[in-house]
């Protein structure tokens, strides 16, 4: 596609519940990245995919998060026994290769009720 | 990978030039500069990067020091439409995540 796709753009879900997020990387990009940002706060890394090299984790806040990528594109961020404190924007990029810029896509705001 | 640091915010008036410093004294020979903005509710975009030469682009311009220890973004004609937080990250050559600090919040104002 002409761009990083995420969905859902918004998602509202009840304390407790699991919820995954999707994001459709631009086409032959092999690197994948995802991000979450609080309100009025900077952007924290989560997880990096590159190829098929096992990926950089160091960013996951709990073992309630985790994120697959399937065939090198579409990955999946997926939060179990959502709280509070998980409310943000989270975000996804990608790259061509490692020495490339970022592209990143809109974003979901997940809101934790 | 070293650590940055930038003013927390700038003002700039419309149609001067923007120029945004970075600090970032414990560079490694192997990283690389990167600059990134973020507008208000959007995900940040990628302006430009370099590792020793001055880059331009059509966004803008990057000069960085002979000795690499800062480096300065230059916005030649700045428009209300560049008011957004200016990340500058430095990153090793081989890739991997880029960690992104506070940035400087660039106010353009008419």
């Amino acid at each position: 596609g002409a761009g990083v796709s995420q969905s859902p753009s918004n998602k509202v879900t009840e304390k407790g519940k699991d919820v995954e997020l999707r994001c459709d990387p631009i086409s032959g990009h092999t690197a994948l990245y995802w991000y979450r940002q609080s309100l009025g706060q900077g952007l924290e890394f989560l997880i990096y995919f590159q190829g098929n090299s096992a990926p950089d984790k160091s960013g996951l806040p709990s073992d309630r998060f985790s994120a697959e990528r399937t065939g090198g594109s579409v990955s999946t961020l997926t939060i179990q026994r959502t709280q509070q404190e998980d409310s943000a924007v989270y975000l996804c990029a990608s790259s061509k290769d490692r020495d490339y810029g970022y592209t990143f896509g809109s974003g979901t705001r997940l809101t934790v009720v | 990978d070293a650590k940055t640091t930038q003013p927390t915010s700038m003002d700039c008036a419309e149609g001067r030039a923007a120029n945004l410093p970075c600090n970032h004294s414990t560079i490694s020979g192997n990283e690389y500069v990167y600059w990134y903005r973020q507008i208000h509710s959007q995900g940040p975009q990628y302006i430009i990067h370099g590792l020793k030469n001055n880059e331009t682009n059509e966004m803008a311009s990057l000069i960085i020091t002979e000795d690499r220890k800062s480096s300065t973004l230059i916005l030649p004609h700045a428009t209300l439409r560049d008011t957004a937080v200016y990340y500058c990250i430095v990153r090793v050559a081989e890739g991997g995540k880029l960690i992104f600090g506070q940035g400087t919040e660039l106010s353009v104002k008419p």
